[in-house]
């Protein structure tokens, strides 16, 4: 079946602009997640929900970062007035949540980079 | 919370040689512990996880120990290949939030 899917692929934008970034997850999936990678990086924690519970958002930066997940599938992840700092590849995951079994299938990322 | 230390953060081996990677982890309630392979500019796939009823599993040239009273696991790699070639992250969960390492660079020279 269809794999997870990240809108846009790359997104070039002006300091102080905001963004909008797109997850579709796997179907049935009910958890997803979001990362962020830059250059070289590993792994940042953002945001983590789980079917109709409230997100964890431990991992946001800022303030400039919220994320809404619609109907327990979409996701999308919002960052206001961006800083070059934001400048990273910013991934999704989906999993399903079964007991302590959770691989997490991850999209191919949307590229961002703030002039 | 969790914290999750992985080494080396960059191997160069000859192919042929095998590679190990290892990790360590602290939250001794952690139970699930994959492996993620990124190729340059593609997203991280799993390779091989295992969970703490196993000491060692295996598929094909890679493996995975688990040593869950020295709270630590590593990916084994043989006979590698030029292809082989990406950056490998470790991750523990007792949660539903894994915690991954930062990261090993395997560049293998044909």
């Amino acid at each position: 079946g269809a794999g997870v899917s990240q809108s846009p692929s790359n997104k070039v934008t002006e300091k102080g602009k905001d963004v909008e970034l797109r997850c579709d997850p796997i179907s049935g999936h009910t958890a997803l997640y979001w990362y962020r990678q830059s250059l070289g990086q590993g792994l940042e924690f953002l945001i983590y929900f789980q079917g109709n519970s409230a997100p964890d958002k431990s991992g946001l930066p800022s303030d400039r970062f919220s994320a809404e997940r619609t109907g327990g599938s979409v996701s999308t992840l919002t960052i206001q007035r961006t800083q070059q700092e934001d400048s990273a590849v910013y991934l999704c995951a989906s999993s399903v949540t079964s007991g302590r079994s959770y691989e997490q299938y991850f999209g191919p990322g949307t590229r961002l980079t703030v002039t | 919370g969790e914290n999750v230390e992985q080494h080396p953060s960059t191997l160069s081996v000859q192919e042929g040689d095998s590679a190990v990677i290892k990790c360590t982890y602290s939250d001794s309630a952690s139970n699930y512990f994959p492996w993620y392979k990124q190729e340059l500019g593609k997203r991280p796939q799993l390779i091989i996880d295992i969970r703490s009823n196993v000491g060692e599993k295996k598929d094909q040239r890679i493996a995975v120990t688990l040593n869950k009273t020295a709270k630590h696991f590593s990916l084994h790699i043989t006979e590698t290949q030029p292809e082989d070639s990406a950056v490998y992250f470790c991750a523990s969960g007792g949660s539903y939030i894994p915690t991954f390492g930062r990261g090993t660079s395997l560049i293998v020279h044909p």
